[in-house]
């Protein structure tokens, strides 16, 4: 099993939808936990962190995460065509949870 | 969110020659920086973490003889690809983490091309 593992998409939504965007991860990543948005050719940005049971919104951004179920999701209200791009998922590792685990991303397209 | 940044933004060498990059924390300081690489269409690629005043720790199968990190301060990083390559030639994104939050910053990257 991948240590964080993303279904790689594409998952198209019409504008206005509700995208669910799924994670999940193995034993060896810690408690900590991020999404990423990446636009295509630019860097990763941090668009929420999420450290403990539950639910965390943000704007149009709800985190999720079940760690009993070693499940991390992200819903995005009202999508928008902006919103299209990748989405990473990841978690901390190794001892101390120091190294950041990244999935491989969702790529997310909003129609208009 | 904390920023990051990077120079150059992109940059063209010829095969043979080194190149280095600048990775700078703007408004914090970073314990720990990371150094990835991206190639088209692929996820980000791991290659070496270093913490200020510390060798770097590369990752499996990245040489550090060719990828030279050094982090010489809390808020500066650098990578120098040495003797590059056209193969060398991707995407290289720095991150950076520091404070009690413990969250990971990305610089804007770095295209190289090396022809």
């Amino acid at each position: 099993q991948k240590e964080v593992e993303q279904n790689s998409g594409p998952l198209s939504v019409p504008e206005g939808a509700i995208a669910s965007l799924n994670c999940t991860y193995s034993d060896r990543v810690s408690q900590s936990f991020f999404w990423y948005r990446q636009y295509s050719g630019k860097s990763p940005e941090l668009i929420m962190s999420i450290y403990s049971n539950g639910d965390k919104e943000d704007g149009r951004f709800t985190a999720q995460l079940n760690k009993a179920s070693q499940y991390v999701s992200l819903l995005i209200r009202d999508s928008q065509p902006s919103d299209s791009a990748t989405y990473l998922c990841a978690g901390r590792a190794g001892a101390g949870g120091f190294k950041t685990i990244f999935g491989a991303g969702t790529r997310l397209f909003v129609k208009a | 969110g904390a920023v990051v940044s990077q120079h150059p933004s992109w940059v063209i060498c010829k095969s043979g020659t080194s190149v280095k990059i600048e990775c700078r924390s703007l408004d914090f300081q970073a314990t720990t920086m990371f150094w990835y690489r991206q190639f088209p269409k692929q996820s980000l690629m791991l290659m070496a973490t270093s913490n200020e005043g510390s060798k770097a720790t590369y990752e499996q199968g990245v040489e550090k003889d060719k990828f030279l990190i050094n982090h010489a301060s809390l808020t500066l990083s650098t990578l120098t690809v040495t003797s590059a390559h056209p193969e060398d030639s991707s995407f290289y994104i720095c991150s950076a983490r520091g404070g009690t939050g413990g969250e990971q910053y990305f610089g804007p990257g770095t295209r190289l091309t090396v022809t």
